[in-house]
């Protein structure tokens, strides 16, 4: 298995430019998760999906972030406009609910600067 | 908001040692998982406990939960110098059951050669 595939892995921004984070998750898990790693606030959970339905999107910072999940293999996290603080490494990763309760498959990460 | 809080916060043991380290978390919890995570890289799954388990195994990884003090706590024997990453607990439970994991604030483990 491929693994939990993000896209791209380093992008380079300036101030007040859109960024498009990609993930493509495991096959055949049905929930996906975005989270933000910084060393001032370690990992924060932005949002999660269930079968692609948003289901807790308590964690988006504000309405310049946004997610979405067309269909089971694909999912975008978007940032308009981009401010220097949305620095970050963003993963994405997925699990498949079984009887022990929730395993979650981490990608490799977004790195993004904001200059 | 995080639910767990590890400790320590920086480890740094030599090569052969065992490492401990410890989670506490706030509310109650359907099971409790330790990730690890290299330096550049994503999170790895390690090991996960059930709310109604006490102790667990797994090679040369032992976890111990104690509810009743909102605590668990993973041993690593034998340390290796590819054991160093920072270990975050993960917490599961209430409103979104096993759905929603919330990690701790990690502990940087590093071992001496």
């Amino acid at each position: 298995d491929a693994g939990v595939i993000q896209s791209p892995r380093h992008e380079v921004t300036e101030m007040g430019q859109e960024v498009t984070l990609r993930c493509k998750p495991i096959s055949g898990h049905n929930s996906l998760f975005w989270y933000r790693q910084t060393m001032m606030r370690g990992l924060e959970l932005l949002i999660y999906f269930n079968n692609n339905v948003p289901i807790d999107d308590s964690g988006m910072p504000e309405d310049r972030f946004s997610a979405k999940m067309p269909n089971a293999s694909f999912s975008t996290l978007k940032i308009q406009p981009s401010e220097p603080r949305d620095s970050a490494v963003y993963f994405c990763a997925s699990s498949s609910l079984d009887r022990d309760g929730n395993t979650i498959y981490f990608g490799e990460g977004s790195w993004l600067t904001v200059v | 908001s995080q639910q767990g809080e590890e400790d320590p916060q920086a480890l740094s043991i030599q090569e052969g040692e065992n490492a401990t380290m410890n989670c506490s978390y706030k509310t109650s919890i359907n099971n409790l998982q330790w990730y690890r995570q290299n330096s550049g890289r994503g999170l790895v799954h390690l090991i996960l406990i059930r709310s109604n388990e006490r102790e667990k195994h797994s090679g040369r990884l032992r976890v111990t939960l104690d509810t009743s003090k909102k605590s668990s706590s993973l041993l690593i024997t034998a340390s290796r110098a590819a054991d160093t990453a920072s270990y975050f607990c993960a917490t599961a439970g209430g409103l979104f059951g096993n759905e929603k994991l919330t990690f701790g604030t990690g502990t940087r483990l590093t071992i001496i050669p």
